[in-house]
């Protein structure tokens, strides 16, 4: 298993403007998840991109991932107060258990 | 469909005593596994079990133990508490073992403090 690495560690911007955060890992991937976690609740999926994607979206949720460069990064568009949260990326090669770095904290002031 | 249930939602325990915390996946979920986060080592991984079988184990002491049941409910167990021990742990389920793909669903945790 590997961890990804989240940067920034913490993010803060006006509600309405984009918020960009990016997971770097080690190791070749099968695939790599993000996931939200709101204080004090459980991690929540957002999405998962596979190593033979380049982009994917959902909603106001951009995914780009580059296996050249072993990292991958999340856009999150027309931001509002509920995005505030913590995000975490988790690569995955093979059947390997989920491991999650220290996340980006990411704050939207209003 | 209902989520992944946690219970108790807090629990405060004194040094020495154990604990034992409950999880209830998703229905149809085989796989359910346990993370520990705190504030300064993050999401730590305890194990994971899949139709009753633990199938990968974090670097967790001894008294870190889980089960799973035949209805893929499960159980972590926690003995002689200390201190360090205070945290969020948090369940997740899936329908696939970790790692081939299907995301997992967490609970919203159950937060325990140690005395």
């Amino acid at each position: 298993s590997q961890q990804g690495e989240e940067d920034p560690q913490a993010l803060s911007i006006q509600e309405g403007e984009n918020a960009t955060m990016n997971c770097s890992y080690k190791t070749s991937i099968n695939n790599l998840q993000w996931y939200r976690q709101n204080s004090g609740r459980g991690l929540v999926h957002l999405i998962l991109i596979r190593s033979n994607e380049r982009e994917k979206h959902s909603g106001r949720l951009r995914v780009t991932l580059d296996t050249s460069k072993k990292s991958s990064s999340l856009l999150i568009t027309a931001s509002r107060a509920a995005d505030t949260a913590s995000y975490f990326c988790a690569p995955i090669q093979g059947a390997q258990k989920l491991v999650f770095g220290q996340g980006t904290r990411l704050t939207i002031n209003p | 469909k209902a989520g992944v249930t946690q219970t108790p939602r807090y629990l405060i325990k004194t040094r020495g005593q154990q604990v034992t915390l409950s999880c209830s996946p998703i229905s149809g979920h085989r796989s359910v596994s346990w993370y520990q986060q705190t504030p300064g080592q993050g999401l730590q991984f305890l194990f994971e079990y899949f139709s009753e079988t633990q199938r990968n184990k974090g670097n967790f002491p001894g008294r870190f133990s889980g089960r799973q049941f035949s209805n893929s409910r499960s159980e972590m167990n926690v003995s002689t508490l200390e201190l360090g021990d205070s945290a969020l742990y948090l369940c997740a389920s899936s329908l696939e073992v970790q790692g081939r793909g299907a995301p997992l669903h967490f609970g919203n945790g159950t937060r325990l403090t140690v005395t």
